[in-house]
């Protein structure tokens, strides 16, 4: 099983300001890597697929980078709709999840 | 509009049964994968079953293999997942997506709880 760990946990950041979400696979994952959004009591919503390529409606703010075992989420600015928690999988062999960075207001 | 929504969750004391359906709308529901993902209170999400277009090939997480099936009937643009010798550690909310290599679109979720 490929092993998905996000770090921090929790970031706290100030609207407007950036943040930057990690993301590393315990094994190669090439880019086959997707980042979703959470908020309470909502579904998972695609953000970002083949670790860099935004899902349709995605604000541009949002971009993914990164191949093999390390990837990063970058929000340039966030705005207040973007505080939730945000999870990466890789969907290279089956299914796995990270388990989550929650960001939060400063 | 791509929609999913599922139903069927509810309390069940442990070693009980339940059937969750996924209604699928605004795509062609044969062409696709469909997957079962759930997740725990305040927990993280977890991939639980797949299942190919014709239904002919079907795959599960180790911890789930032998209690749970699914089962789809594209006539009815619907997925299945029955549960039967159900555990505490089943709680959670069910989702089911749709597959495109990856979730790319997912419904509401179905809260299951596995009480006595």
């Amino acid at each position: 099983e490929i092993v998905m760990t996000q770090s921090p946990a929790t970031l706290s950041v100030s609207p407007g300001e950036k943040a930057t979400l990690s993301c590393r696979a315990s094994q190669s994952v090439n880019s086959n890597l997707v980042w979703y959004q959470q908020k309470p009591g909502q579904a998972p919503r695609l953000l970002i697929s083949g670790a860099s390529t935004r899902a349709t409606g995605i604000p541009a703010r949002f971009s993914g980078s990164g191949s093999g075992t390390e990837f990063t989420l970058t929000i340039s600015s966030l705005q207040s709709e973007d505080f939730a928690v945000y999870y990466c999988q890789q969907y290279k062999n089956w299914w796995t999840f990270g388990q989550g960075t929650k960001v939060e207001i400063k | 509009e791509v929609q999913l929504v599922e139903s069927g969750g509810g309390l069940v004391q442990p070693g009980g049964s339940l059937r969750l359906s996924c209604a699928a709308s605004g795509f062609t529901f044969s062409r696709y994968w469909m997957s079962w993902v759930r997740q725990a209170p305040g927990k993280g999400l977890e991939w639980v079953a797949n299942i190919k277009q014709d239904g002919s090939d079907k795959y599960y997480v180790d911890s789930v293999k032998g209690r749970f099936t699914i089962s789809r009937d594209n006539a009815k643009n619907s997925v299945y997942l029955q549960m039967n010798s159900l555990r505490a550690e089943d709680t959670g909310v069910y989702y089911c997506a749709r597959e495109a290599w990856f979730g790319d679109f997912w419904g509401q979720g179905t809260l299951v709880t596995v009480s006595s």
